[in-house]
């Protein structure tokens, strides 16, 4: 256990619906970074946030979106979804002295239909 | 482009094998190098290295990295079944919070 949650767990939305995706850290971990696993690939990175600002950017459309909130917790929203956004979603969080190690959410499998 | 590559993709093995693991990157401002095993869906951390030639054990498992040569290996011994996962090798880079995945390798142990 690795004391970061994920809500929903599974989800199935249609094309060109919006989704929003949770995520609670551990407590201190003031930094959050989302992933996004197609089947049989590695995780790739969205973005991440800290201290509530966007802190790095992976290779995704601005129709991914994130906030991270006060208490740490954070949000990955997806609008327009295209079939290609089905994939396990993944939040990991870190400790602001050893952000080298991200400890990783169980996920939120998405379907889009 | 930055990127991570595993190998093999997949392996099947008995228990009681030993098994190597491998990682090899391409990536500017290299930082740290992780491990991961993946059972189902969340990612459970092994291992950090950011040193060459220091190896990291944890019971059976172990692992080093070269950074001359830009690769890492993850070794298990003694294998069980329980070791059956996707292990996942990953880059963190210097200058963002951000990690690079390699593919992953599939372990299946038969009893």
């Amino acid at each position: 256990e690795t004391g970061v949650t994920q809500s929903p767990t599974h989800l199935i939305k249609t094309r060109g619906q919006q989704v929003t995706l949770r995520c609670s850290s551990q407590s201190g971990h003031n930094t959050v970074s989302w992933y996004q696993q197609a089947l049989g690939q590695g995780p790739q990175f969205i973005f991440q946030y800290y201290r509530e600002e966007e802190n790095g950017r992976g290779n995704f459309p601005p129709r991914f979106s994130g906030l991270q909130f006060p208490n740490y917790s954070s949000e990955l929203n997806v609008n327009a979804l295209e079939l290609d956004d089905s994939a396990l979603y993944l939040c990991a969080s870190s400790l602001p002295r050893d952000t080298d190690t991200q400890y990783f959410g169980p996920g939120t499998r998405l379907t889009v239909l | 482009e930055d990127k991570v590559v595993q190998s093999p993709l997949s392996l099947v093995v008995h228990e009681g094998d030993t098994v190597t693991l491998n990682c090899s990157y391409e990536v500017t401002n290299f930082r740290s190098l992780l491990w991961y095993k993946q059972e189902k869906k969340a990612p459970t951390f092994l291992f950090m290295l950011t040193s060459s030639g220091i190896e990291k054990k944890s019971g059976r498992l172990s692992s080093i990295l070269d950074k001359k040569e830009l690769f890492s290996i993850l070794n298990i011994t003694a294998t069980q079944t329980g070791d059956s996962a996707v292990y996942l090798c990953a880059v963190r880079l210097s200058n963002t919070g951000k990690l690079i995945f390699g593919q992953g390798t599939t372990l299946q142990v038969k009893p």
